[in-house]
């Protein structure tokens, strides 16, 4: 079965400066979509942002980034110049092809930003 | 475009009790999902719909919980009777997903808090 694993229940980063926030998965499949999703207190989930596993490129969103390492099953979310509004919990997500389009969640990172 | 909505925002029943949470997905959004969110968790899984067939419900507890899709739009999640454990956040989300191809996003609603005491 698929796992995906979030070790770092709580961090916090200074406004404007960098921090990572860790991932990793197990999965026997090579077809897979890795997310990172957002949930504020409003408790909506929003997509911060996804990497295909087929492509080696980490992808990137504004201040979002991941470093996808394939081999390793290590999935980390970089945000530089944090913010305020980037206080949230984040949660690290798998989707593969075998699971009928089934999401797998990690238990969550609680980030806080200090002014 | 409009969000997946979710109805009620905040439930509080004694235990033992029945509930439902309602659902309206994205227009045209074919897959459904119920996840449950307990307090410091990621969510989980409950039911998957597509269209309005079931496509996976084996982390449902049967017992006691039922989901139904009539005519393939809204949907509801019942609870009866609830137990403190069922305490939880319930999210619904929605998604497109093209035949033959993967999901890659999930469109989510802003959940139901319930507390059972």
């Amino acid at each position: 079965a698929q796992t995906v694993t979030q070790s770092q229940p709580e961090m916090s980063v200074q406004e404007a400066e960098t921090v990572t926030l860790s991932c990793t998965y197990d999965t026997s499949e090579s077809d897979y979509y890795l997310f990172w999703y957002k949930q504020p207190p409003s408790r909506q989930m929003i997509l911060v942002i996804r990497q295909e596993a087929y492509k080696q490129q980490n992808a990137t969103e504004n201040r979002f980034s991941v470093n996808f390492q394939k081999a390793a099953k290590s999935f980390s979310l970089k945000i530089s110049d944090s913010q305020l509004g980037d206080a949230a919990m984040y949660f690290c997500a798998y989707i593969g092809a075998r699971a009928r389009n089934q999401f797998y969640f990690g238990t969550g990172t609680s980030l806080t930003v200090i002014p | 475009e409009a969000g997946v909505a979710q109805s009620p925002r905040y439930k509080i029943i004694e235990k033992r009790q029945s509930v439902a949470f309602w659902c309206n997905p994205i227009s045209g959004h074919a897959t459904l999902y119920w996840y449950q969110q307990i307090l410091g968790q990621g969510p989980k899984l409950l039911i998957q719909f597509q269209n309005n067939g079931v496509v996976d419900d084996s982390q449902l507890p049967k017992d006691r919980f039922s989901a139904e899709r009539l005519k393939g739009v809204d949907s509801t999640l019942k609870i009866q009777p609830a137990k403190l454990e069922d305490s939880a956040v319930y999210l619904c989300a929605s998604s497109l997903i093209p035949p033959g191809r993967m999901n890659t996003e999930a469109f989510f609603g802003q959940g139901t808090r319930l507390t059972v005491v």
